[in-house]
């Protein structure tokens, strides 16, 4: 089984200055892992996934994210934020090779402001 | 538009009514994932069918049932609803083994049980 802990339930932050919200993540498999973004009265959008390969995978809207698998960490960044990224951010977690249930964590809402 | 569609958006009722919730996937998408969103809960895998069959159960509680039909359509039905019911319900769809790119989902139903 798998299971998400996004260390911070909230992240205020002003206009222009960059943000990192923390992901980790436990398994006894190797995982696909995903960002997710919900917008205040909307469904949830791919920002960003990890497969394979290289660790530092970009995203939609200027999101970066970094796998670190010692760490078991999923870290997601951008360097300079604006008003309208102000959402809530989820990190998930798929098993590899079994089922194909994505497993989150709380979330994390960030607030940017000016 | 993320192709997924769910109806209806907002729906109220009382407790011990029954209610059912509609999803139409993306056009190819054969699976349909179920995810129930509470501020207690966060987001909580239900149910997964792939072209009509059950696949993968998650915390669904008895009172709850679902199906895919042939059009590939879904609906979740909660039955004897308690105010605890209360929450978002998301629908999400993927294309035969493509679930591991993240799945599309809805816009959600959001259920209001007074």
């Amino acid at each position: 089984a798998q299971s998400v802990t996004q260390l911070d339930s909230q992240v205020p932050v002003f206009e222009e200055a960059p943000v990192e919200l923390r992901c980790n993540y436990s398994s006894s498999v190797s995982v696909y892992l995903f960002w997710y973004v919900q917008y205040p009265n909307q469904g949830l959008q791919l920002l960003l996934k990890y497969l394979s390969g290289s660790t530092l995978v970009k995203g939609i809207n200027g999101f970066e994210a970094e796998f670190n698998k010692s760490q078991t960490s999923f870290h997601l960044r951008k360097p300079s934020v604006h008003i309208s990224d102000t959402a809530e951010y989820f990190c998930a977690v798929m098993g590899q090779g079994g089922s194909e249930k994505l497993v989150f964590g709380k979330g994390t809402k960030l607030t940017v402001n000016p | 538009d993320s192709g997924v569609t769910q109806t209806p958006k907002h729906l109220i009722t009382a407790t011990g009514q029954r209610v059912t919730l509609r999803c139409s996937p993306r056009s190819g998408d054969l699976s349909v994932y179920w995810y129930q969103q509470s501020l207690d809960q966060g987001l909580q895998f239900l149910i997964q069918y792939y072209n009509g069959e059950e696949r993968a159960k998650g915390n669904i509680l008895e009172r709850f049932s679902a199906q895919q039909f042939p059009d590939l359509h879904s609906e979740l039905n909660l039955s004897s609803l308690e105010l605890g019911d209360s929450a978002l319900y998301f629908c999400a769809s993927s294309a035969p083994g493509t679930a591991f790119y993240g799945y599309t989902f809805g816009s959600g139903t959001r259920l209001t049980v007074v």
